[in-house]
């Protein structure tokens, strides 16, 4: 079975950092780019960050950019994200998901369950 | 960036309703267009890639139709397990984006 387990999550005073992890199992990690995803409480999904399948190409939102790195350890399966400089305005579930490619498509699946990211003093 | 725009935002529906989605495009996307299902507490799960290929294990119910700027997600038939909120994404051109979410609520 395809899974991702996000661990990480957790209440962080403004300014501090935080680093999240997602750990894949049931495919070939080595071989997909991943991507973060973040959703603000009672709100939408927004797109954080992607990197390629060898670390050759990594991608961020403007609303992130200089201040979290997402990196990938293919030896153990798993994804990173390095958060920095939080804010009240990063509260949000963060989930981890597998980019898929197709003829002419490109989607997100599956993801993982979420982790919880509180900025808050 | 690419601005995704869903109407309505939320609907009441009853079981055995027709539902139809819309998600709009600020600029041309081609067939980069994908929907997800998300209930409460729970992470989204893909349905649609390319505006209309289901993914497997999808109820045929549910299609996905359009290319360019404008698109739809349609329940045929609307049953229970479909009441959740539905995302518009495009797979165009980084940033990816998504639209603000559909709520199908029970009527």
């Amino acid at each position: 079975e395809v899974q991702l387990v996000e661990s990480g999550g957790g209440l962080v005073r403004p300014g501090g950092s935080l680093r999240l992890s997602c750990a894949a199992s049931g495919f070939t990690f080595g071989r997909y780019t991943m991507n973060w995803v973040r959703q603000a409480p009672g709100k939408g999904l927004e797109w954080v960050s992607s990197i390629t399948s060898t670390t050759n190409y990594v991608y961020y939102a403007d609303s992130v950019k200089g201040r979290f790195t997402i990196s990938r350890d293919n030896t153990k399966n798993s994804l990173y994200l390095q958060m920095n400089s939080l804010s009240a305005e990063d509260t949000a579930v963060y989930y981890c998901a597998r980019d898929c490619v197709g003829a002419a498509a490109r989607w997100f699946d599956p993801w993982g369950q979420g982790t919880l990211v509180t900025v808050s003093s | 960036d690419i601005q995704m725009t869903q109407s309505p935002s939320s609907l009441s529906a009853s079981v055995g309703d027709r539902v139809t989605i819309t998600c709009r495009a600020s600029q041309n996307i081609s067939s980069y267009l994908n929907w997800y299902q998300q209930k409460p507490g729970k992470a989204p799960k893909f349905l649609i890639s390319a505006a209309s290929s289901l993914q497997t294990a999808v109820p045929s119910r549910f299609s996905g139709r359009g290319s360019g700027t404008d698109f739809t997600l349609t329940m045929s038939s609307l049953q229970p397990e479909d009441f959740a909120t539905y995302y518009c994404q495009q797979s165009n051109n980084i940033p990816w984006t998504f639209g603000q979410g559909t709520k199908v609520e029970i009527k």
